[in-house]
């Protein structure tokens, strides 16, 4: 069964530290999401990819955080400087299409990011 | 502003017994329902999906109730079983757009 792969699995970092994480989407799925879970929340939406082009990224901390998805494929995004704030499970999703039909989104296993 | 609520963080059900999770909404515009069952450090496993023209979808033990005029969704899972202990989500977009998700529900199915 194709699944969503994500890594690292789990980072520890100093605040002020880059950390970066990569997604890879099931294949043939045009839409990407990151999310961030803190404990006790339920996911929130970061940014959302349609193909290689940003859709949605109003979440986005956009002082400290970015991502990309240069190719349409596998994805990165990247915070800089980490913030103790930060500390949290980053979660990547996929879709099959995403923008024009309701669709499911199948979630990796997430990395989470300690900050100290 | 929480636009999908959770307002029970803790359930607790004999195995062989009906779990009944609930989960509220305020936006109208709705109309795609997820539920997701999550365990410790792990990511959100997709369980059952409803669009907003139907008021039931059944999937094994699985059952998911959309009351459109309530703003009220509910997942019945029966009979419940120790396997099913997890954090449940649900989560509801307008298609195309993002899904807002609840805080989660952990349910705990004893033995």
């Amino acid at each position: 069964e194709a699944e969503v792969a994500q890594s690292p699995r789990y980072k520890i970092t100093e605040k002020s530290q880059a950390v970066a994480f990569w997604c890879d989407p099931i294949s043939g799925h045009a839409t990407l999401y990151w999310y961030r879970q803190i404990l006790g929340q339920g996911p929130e939406l970061l940014v959302q990819f349609q193909d290689e082009s940003v859709v949605d990224d109003s979440q986005l901390p956009k002082d400290r955080f970015s991502a990309e998805r240069l190719k349409g494929v596998d994805s990165t995004l990247k915070i800089q400087p980490a913030e103790l704030g930060d500390s949290a499970m980053y979660l990547c999703a996929s879709s099959h299409r995403g923008l024009i039909t309701a669709d499911t989104q199948y979630f990796g296993p997430g990395t989470r990011l300690t900050v100290l | 502003d929480q636009q999908v609520k959770q307002n029970s963080p803790s359930l607790s059900v004999q195995e062989g017994r009906i779990s009944i999770l609930n989960c509220d909404y305020t936006n109208s515009m709705f109309d795609y329902f997820l539920w997701y069952k999550k365990y410790p450090a792990e990511g959100p496993t997709f369980l059952i999906s409803i669009s907003s023209i139907k008021d039931k979808n059944e999937d094994g033990r699985f059952t998911v109730f959309l009351n459109k005029s309530a703003k009220h969704l509910s997942l019945h899972i029966v009979p419940s079983q120790p396997g099913d202990s997890a954090v449940y989500f649900c989560a509801a977009s307008v298609t195309g757009n993002q899904f807002y998700f609840g805080t989660g529900t952990s349910l705990t199915v004893i033995p």
